[in-house]
């Protein structure tokens, strides 16, 4: 089993609202990504989680807060968005990120649009 | 500066044949190699990856093959089918620096022709 889910699947939200997106996994992965993408364009890295620790933060603006209550779960806190931030949000996670060759596997993100 | 290239844009081929995607790339560092399919509107799913101590991998109707001296990989889909028809990203991780980073690139859009 390979599956990582993502909620809400869509998520339409003003510039002043503050939301959240949810991301779970139980491959007992170690490690748990947040990946932003816009059309025609590849994913972004945004944050990495490597045993429930912040490992790498891509120098996100502060309206994006990541949080990692335990090591199945992943969320992305949204605060005070601007129109740009529109996007596909991907959740992913790994065994292990800090070991070699180590694949990604991908939950089916969140369409965001920030109004 | 792209260190993982997709050249191609997009690609189309008949039902039945095969279909070839292309990846170059630039830093010798990079040590796993993976390719993933992506429908719109929906996350990236994992199809094959391959080390960089191994030239070939195969999975079903799926192989990658990798020429480390030319810095080249390339996924082949023998024989193609319809539902194939997707985006398909090149991605690459440093082992040196950990594989929490993935380097994509930018993406062959394939279409099967029916």
């Amino acid at each position: 089993d390979t599956e990582v889910t993502q909620t809400p699947k869509h998520l339409v939200m003003g510039m002043t609202n503050k939301k959240s997106l949810k991301c779970e996994q139980h491959m007992g992965h170690r490690a748990m990504y947040w990946y932003k993408q816009k059309a025609k364009k590849p994913p972004e890295l945004m944050f990495v989680y490597s045993y429930e620790k912040l490992s790498i933060n891509e120098s996100v603006p502060s309206r994006f807060s990541p949080e990692c209550p335990n090591s199945s779960l992943l969320n992305l806190h949204l605060h005070a968005l601007q129109p740009e931030d529109s996007a596909l949000y991907l959740c992913a996670s790994s065994q292990d990120g800090t070991g070699q060759q180590d694949t990604q596997y991908f939950g089916p993100g969140t369409r965001l649009t920030v109004l | 500066d792209q260190q993982v290239k997709q050249n191609s844009p997009s690609l189309s081929v008949q039902e039945g044949r095969i279909s070839i995607l292309n990846c170059d790339y630039t830093n010798s560092m990079f040590d796993y190699f993976l390719w993933y399919k992506k429908y719109p509107a929906e996350g990236p799913t994992f199809l094959i990856s391959i080390s960089s101590i191994k030239d070939k991998n195969e999975d079903g109707r799926f192989t990658v093959f990798l020429n480390k001296s030319a810095k080249h990989l390339s996924l082949h889909i023998v024989p193609s089918q319809p539902g194939d028809s997707a985006v398909y990203f090149c991605a690459a991780s440093d082992g040196q620096g950990g594989s929490e980073k993935l380097v994509f690139g930018k993406g062959t859009k394939l279409t099967v022709n029916p």
